[in-house]
């Protein structure tokens, strides 16, 4: 039973280009949530996907765009990249009818340049 | 906005030494979960706390949660190297959106 799975693992961009992040969830789950965590710092939350749209989001400009597929997967878009979007980009599973614990995979390591 | 906030921001400590760090919100918590992230790693989900003063242990670990449900605390007694990594406390804001604190990075001189 394979965990939260993300890639790329390491992405280099330069102040202007997009990228896309991908995200599967453990076997089972049904949402999604993207976290950004800069160093030395707590994750945050960017949004949360459900069924294939946006459940919940964070104070995060539109430049952050998301996607669900049918099979539960996820896509992270970031537009107009800047510097301070430097940071580890985390996926998070669960379940949407349980209030408890979520499953993060290893994270996309992003670096503007 | 309503966060949680966490102390110390940094604790070092000689192996077999005791570690303790706190988490608290100006706002009642309707729960509170801590994670455990080793350096260069995710985050790792270690429990979650919904009743005021609940206490949960796992082995070494010590979790309370406040009877006014606005603080909590992680206590591990004599740590070990394997304990190094960075604590963070985080409570759910709406359906699942976690909150999390500052973390606290735990480092340990065998």
């Amino acid at each position: 039973d394979a965990g939260v799975t993300q890639s790329p693992t390491h992405l280099i961009k330069t102040r202007g280009q997009q990228v896309t992040l991908r995200c599967s969830p453990k076997s089972g789950h049904d949402t999604v949530s993207w976290y950004q965590q800069a160093l030395g710092q707590g994750p945050q939350f960017i949004f949360q996907y459900y069924e294939e749209e946006e459940r919940q989001r964070g104070n995060f400009p539109d430049r952050f765009s998301g996607h669900q597929f049918p099979n539960y997967s996820s896509e992270l878009n970031v537009n107009a990249l800047l510097l301070g979007d430097s940071a580890l980009y985390l996926c998070a599973s669960s379940l949407v009818q349980q209030n408890n614990e979520q499953f993060f995979g290893p994270g996309t390591r992003l670096t503007v340049l | 906005g309503q966060q949680v906030m966490q102390i110390p921001q940094y604790q070092h400590v000689q192996e077999g030494e005791d570690f303790t760090t706190y988490c608290n919100s100006s706002t009642t918590l309707s729960n509170i979960q801590w994670y455990k992230q080793r350096p260069g790693g995710h985050p790792v989900f270690l429990i979650q706390l919904v009743k005021s003063g609940e206490v949960k242990k796992q082995k070494r670990l010590t979790f309370q949660f406040g009877e006014a449900k606005k603080n909590s605390s992680l206590h591990i007694t004599a740590t070990q190297t394997t304990d190094v990594g960075t604590y963070f406390c985080a409570k759910i804001q709406g359906a699942q959106k976690l909150v999390f604190g500052q973390g606290t990075r735990l480092t340990i001189n065998p």
